[in-house]
């Protein structure tokens, strides 16, 4: 009965590799996101997609590409991975996208290193 | 200027020590504040939200703000070893958070 899960959770590849980071949530929410927390623990949101809708584009280099085939699935894929892409990324979902009601689920997350 | 900042601590207090967490922000706009916390290898969870000023009580937790001067703070009564972890004060209408402050409570 997980809110919120990602796959895989450790994700460890090569420079240059292509890969894919899946989310899904059972919550019913419409709106879910995509951080990326760094080795300062400091969280950055990059997308957010509202009933399949992007919404959210934040300055991210354009080898990530977010995908969202249902409101229940938010996939992150990323081109070309470089050493400072490792990271911590974090799937979340939220019932609206603004104001009260805007509190977010966070899934636990996928490690991601870069050699 | 960033949006919010919060001081990266580490912060280690005695176990029933009362524990205050604090966040600065940039903008008087900013109406709507929560607060998450981290365990370990986790991902956030949400504590407490607050609208606008004034104080939330949620048990052992308080949420204040002060928008005077863009302030806000999370206070932890008779904290406990459980509580340590990473707690991260975040602006709702940007999806912005604070770094977070770690926090460590010992016996």
């Amino acid at each position: 009965d997980t809110a919120v899960s990602q796959t895989p959770k450790y994700l460890v590849t090569q420079m240059g590799n292509d890969k894919s980071i899946k989310c899904e949530q059972n919550l019913g929410h419409d709106t879910m996101y995509w951080y990326k927390q760094d080795s300062k623990k400091f969280l950055k949101i990059m997308f957010s997609y509202n009933n399949k809708e992007l919404i959210i584009n934040e300055t991210v280099p354009n080898r990530f590409s977010p995908k969202s085939p249902d409101k229940a699935h938010l996939n992150l894929h990323i081109n070309s991975l470089e050493l400072g892409d490792s990271a911590v990324y974090f799937c979340a979902s939220s019932e609206s996208r603004t104001g009260v009601g805007n509190e977010q689920f966070f899934g636990p997350g996928t490690r991601l290193t870069v050699l | 200027q960033k949006e919010v900042e919060q001081d990266p601590g580490p912060l280690s207090v005695p176990e029933g020590a009362i524990v205050s967490l604090n966040c600065t922000y940039s903008n008087s706009a900013f109406q709507y504040f929560m607060w998450y916390r981290q365990y370990s290898r986790k991902g956030p969870e949400l504590l407490m939200y607050t609208y606008s000023s004034g104080n939330k009580e949620d048990g052992r937790f308080t949420a204040q703000v002060d928008k005077s001067s863009k302030y806000i703070s999370l206070f932890i009564r008779d904290s406990q070893p459980s509580d340590s972890a990473t707690y991260l004060c975040a602006i709702a209408s940007k999806l912005t958070f604070g770094t977070g402050t770690r926090l460590q409570v010992t016996l």
